[in-house]
């Protein structure tokens, strides 16, 4: 049981690049979700995923999209990565109780 | 809308007990939770609190929880060098945080030896 894992845990993107940030639960969790990690700012929500093939919009999600084909995996996609993107970016899952489990991290530098 | 405050950082000698305060605006909100963060790691969830209750203990931590002030308190008892960390509170509306949790900006715990 491995948990949350995201793939990869390190990036670095140019301006204008794309890429795709993948978290997997092998928890069999309803809800994943998709945080940014700033200095000083703490977590901020991206969007978030009520099940499979759903996805709604969190606090911060201009210049992302996201997409829940399978119900182990969320994917967060940048299509035009941007400076203001470099950030450490969290994955989370949890069922109907109390407890979000956190992925590892996944620290993007766009230069 | 929703806000979280944290005080940023929080100094005190191991083996004192350490107190870590937040506030809230959001009335409707349903859990409290704690969440600890060591260097370069993810987020361990500490302990939680539903809003029913003012009061939790668990081992070393006890959550004091004031409704009417939305105010809530961590105690960390006979802190040790392994409880430096950065310790987030977050809440949210719904049962399990379905819609996300709204974290604070994370309280920075340094312990003097």
């Amino acid at each position: 049981n491995a948990g949350v894992t995201q793939t990869p845990k390190f990036r670095v993107l140019k301006t204008g690049q794309s890429m795709t940030l993948l978290c997997a639960q092998d928890m069999n969790h309803e809800y994943m979700y998709w945080y940014r990690q700033d200095p000083g700012m703490g977590l901020r929500l991206i969007h978030y995923s009520v099940g499979e093939g759903t996805t709604a919009k969190g606090e911060v999600p201009d210049g992302y999209n996201v997409s829940r084909l399978k119900k182990q995996n969320f994917l967060l996609g940048l299509e035009s990565a941007a400076p203001s993107q470099t950030s450490v970016y969290f994955c989370a899952s949890n069922d109907r109780a109390y407890e979000q489990y956190f992925g590892p991290g996944t620290r993007l530098t766009v230069t | 809308g929703e806000d979280v405050e944290q005080s940023l950082f929080l100094s005190v000698r191991e083996g004192d007990s350490s107190v870590i305060n937040c506030t809230y605006t959001d009335s409707s909100s349903t859990y409290l939770y704690w969440y600890k963060q060591e260097p370069g790691a993810g987020l361990q969830l500490l302990t939680y609190i539903f809003s029913n209750m003012d009061m939790k203990q668990d081992q070393r931590l006890t959550v004091l929880l004031n409704k009417k002030d939305k105010h809530l308190s961590l105690r960390i008892a006979d802190t040790q060098t392994g409880d430096s960390a950065i310790y987030f509170c977050a809440e949210s509306r719904l049962g399990g945080g379905a819609d996300g949790l709204t974290f604070g900006k994370g309280t920075h715990l340094i312990i003097q030896p």
